[in-house]
This record gives structure tokens, C-alpha cells and sequence, in this order.
């Protein structure tokens, strides 16, 4: 029983368009979400985060927006660059300081950003 | 400043087997949390050490155990390897045992495949 979903295994876009990357959660605990993009023979890294508080959340080409109704959220990549190519995953977590064992990540989503 | 390493980056085991898998903490870190990345599906929480003491576990069975060393360089152990444990095993260092886990780094993983 997956709480975080990722339904788009994968997704190519032209370079300078928008990339948008969708999430779903089932948790109504949840409350902190964050993005992680993840290179190939790399680690993830951390990317952008946002709280339940807020409904937006940007830091230059990348948005998170948050709908908390549909339990839903969306990362938009604009304008798109080849750099980005990268899977990206989608974590949930009930509280902001918690532990890390109550992070929950998604199957994430391979973007290709095609020049 | 180096960051987390790990080694080794591929291994071959048979059912039955025990591996152990070895991380470096990047400079000044105290904590490092172990996950394990099945095939397309994403990271999922095994345990974390602080200052040499398990500080949290996921839902793993106890014949995944762990090292955490006074350079805070750490060990996973897994005895009586199972095919379902072929998987990406990454580590992730912080500096604090709790807190905005947006300040884990992740190693690039070790890819270990159970025939």
C-alpha cells in the first residue's frame, strides 16, 4: 500500500518548456513534502520542500504547488534544461523536525529533458 | 570537504550469504541513516545510527544490522541474504540525529545483487 504515489514512471519534455511532475499522497498526517532529484551513480539530493501551511513554494526554476483538498502536489520545472534530466522523487512526512524513519518516498519519475 | 562515499559500488552475493557494505560519512557529520531502493520504487528507511547507537529502525527484519564507528564512518550488515534483498542500498550522513532532513547528503549507493 504505496502512501505516496508517482503515477508517471517517466516524462520527456523539449528543452524550454515546462516540465510539471505529479504526486499523490493518501496520509492526511502528512504535512511536509519534499522533492529530491536523483543522477544516475549519485545520491538523491535534496531540491525544494514545502509545508502544509503554504500552497506554493518556489526557488528559481523550480514551484512546488500543494493542494491539500486532493492530497496532491506538483513540481513545475520552467524553463526545462537537459541538466534535468534526472529521476525525481517525491517524500512525505508527518512534521518537519520528525525523525527520518517516517519519511516516506515515492517510486519517483524519470524526466528527460530532450535538447 | 569530501563528500559521503561508499564501497563497494557493485557486488554479487548467492542466497544464504552475508554481505556487509561500507559508508563515509562526509566531514564533521554524527549521524548516517542506511535506506534501501528496490527496483523502481523509492528510498525506504532501514535504520540510523547517532554517535555509535541505533537512533530509529524501519520495517526490517533483524538480520539487517549496523556499525556506526567513533570516525563515524558505519557498516550495514545483512546475514542470511535473501533474493528480495537485491536493491540499491544508500547511505545518508546529517550532522543531527533529528531535524529538517533536508540536510541529509547521500552516498551514490551500493548495488547489491542476490542470485
Amino acid at each position: 500500500d504505496q502512501q505516496v504515489k508517482q503515477n508517471s514512471p517517466s516524462l520527456s519534455v523539449q528543452e524550454g518548456r515546462i516540465s510539471i511532475l505529479n504526486c499523490d499522497y493518501t496520509n492526511s498526517m502528512f504535512d511536509y513534502f519534499l522533492w529530491y532529484k536523483k543522477y544516475p551513480a549519485e545520491g538523491p539530493t535534496f531540491l525544494i520542500s514545502i509545508s502544509s501551511i503554504k500552497d506554493k513554494n518556489e526557488d528559481g526554476r523550480f514551484t512546488v504547488f500543494l493542494n491539500k483538498s486532493a492530497k496532491h502536489l506538483s513540481l513545475h520545472i520552467v524553463p526545462s534544461q537537459p541538466g534535468d534530466s534526472a529521476v525525481y522523487f517525491c517524500a512525505a512526512s508527518a512534521g518537519m523536525k520528525t525523525s527520518y524513519d517516517k519519511v516516506i518516498f515515492g517510486p519517483g519519475t524519470s524526466l528527460s529533458v530532450i535538447p | 570537504e569530501t563528500g559521503v562515499t561508499q564501497s563497494p559500488t557493485h557486488l554479487i552475493k548467492t542466497r544464504g550469504q552475508q554481505v556487509t557494505l561500507r559508508c563515509s560519512s562526509q566531514s564533521g557529520h554524527n549521524t548516517v541513516s542506511w535506506y534501501q531502493q528496490a527496483l523502481g520504487q523509492g528510498p525506504q528507511f532501514i535504520f540510523q545510527y547517532y554517535r555509535e547507537e541505533e537512533n530509529g529502525r524501519g520495517n526490517f527484519p533483524p538480520r539487517f544490522s549496523g556499525l556506526q564507528f567513533p570516525n563515524y564512518s558505519s557498516e550495514l550488515n545483512v546475514n542470511a541474504l535473501e533474493l528480495d534483498d537485491s536493491a540499491l542500498y544508500l547511505c545518508a550522513s546529517s550532522l543531527a540525529a533529528s531535524g529538517a532532513y533536508n540536510e541529509q547528503f547521500f552516498g551514490p549507493g551500493t548495488r547489491l545483487t542476490v542470485l
